[in-house]
């Protein structure tokens, strides 16, 4: 338990659904994170956050809209999804936005999209 | 472009020591991280290094050289447990977390 949660754990989806996972850090931590993990690739940064303000959007898709609405709270809102978004969504924090601070991850959500 | 390498697998036998190397190029350099993911698990932080030289810390050390761009983590007595991926990720000049591919890491009785 590393006290970044993840919900759901696994979700499958049509690529006419919309859904939103969340995720909730109960670490006092400023900062937050999307990543984007799929087998045998690099972590792929999606979204980060600090200090409740979208801080960088590494050119992902507008079919993934992130929202925060504290510093605790992480949302990820899908729509008109594409078979190839099918991958493990991890949501991290870390105190803050710097070189040294490590980020606690939560234990990701498996996106499976028919 | 930026990138991290590491080699995709690697085995090694229970009680054994294992070093699994990670070379970078990226856009300025301000630590390097190294973390252990179980599979169907969260990452989870082993190290941090941003001067030159070995940081210890148990069974784990992590080693760093800035001038050749290089870093191993060294796995000592190894245990059926340390099976997982090593991911190794930099922070580049913009503050940015660089990810490899990570290391799956078998370990055989």
């Amino acid at each position: 338990e590393t006290g970044v949660t993840q919900t759901p754990r696994h979700l499958v989806m049509g690529m006419t659904n919309k859904k939103s996972l969340k995720c909730e850090q109960h670490l006092g931590h400023n900062a937050m994170y999307w990543y984007k993990q799929s087998a045998k690739k690099p972590l792929e940064l999606m979204f980060v956050y600090n200090f409740k303000e979208q801080t960088e959007n590494n050119s992902v898709p507008s079919r993934f809209s992130p929202e925060c609405p504290n510093s605790s709270h992480l949302f990820l809102h899908l729509h008109t999804l594409q078979p190839e978004d099918s991958a493990l969504y991890l949501c991290a924090s870390s105190q803050g936005r710097g070189d040294s601070y490590e980020q606690y991850f939560g234990p990701g959500t498996r996106l499976t999209v028919t | 472009g930026q990138n991290i390498d590491q080699p995709t697998e690697m085995t090694a036998t229970e009680g054994a020591i294992v070093q699994i190397n990670c070379t970078y190029q990226t856009s300025g350099f301000n630590g390097l991280f190294w973390y252990q993911q179980h599979a169907g698990e969260a990452p989870t932080f082993l190290s941090y290094n941003v001067l030159d030289g070995l940081e210890e810390k148990g069974r784990f050390s992590s080693f760093l050289s800035r001038s050749k761009g290089y870093s191993y983590l060294l796995l000592k007595e190894l245990q059926m447990k340390d099976s997982a991926s090593y991911l190794c990720a930099v922070t580049d000049s913009n503050y940015q977390l660089i990810w490899g591919a990570g290391t799956k890491l078998i370990i055989k009785p």
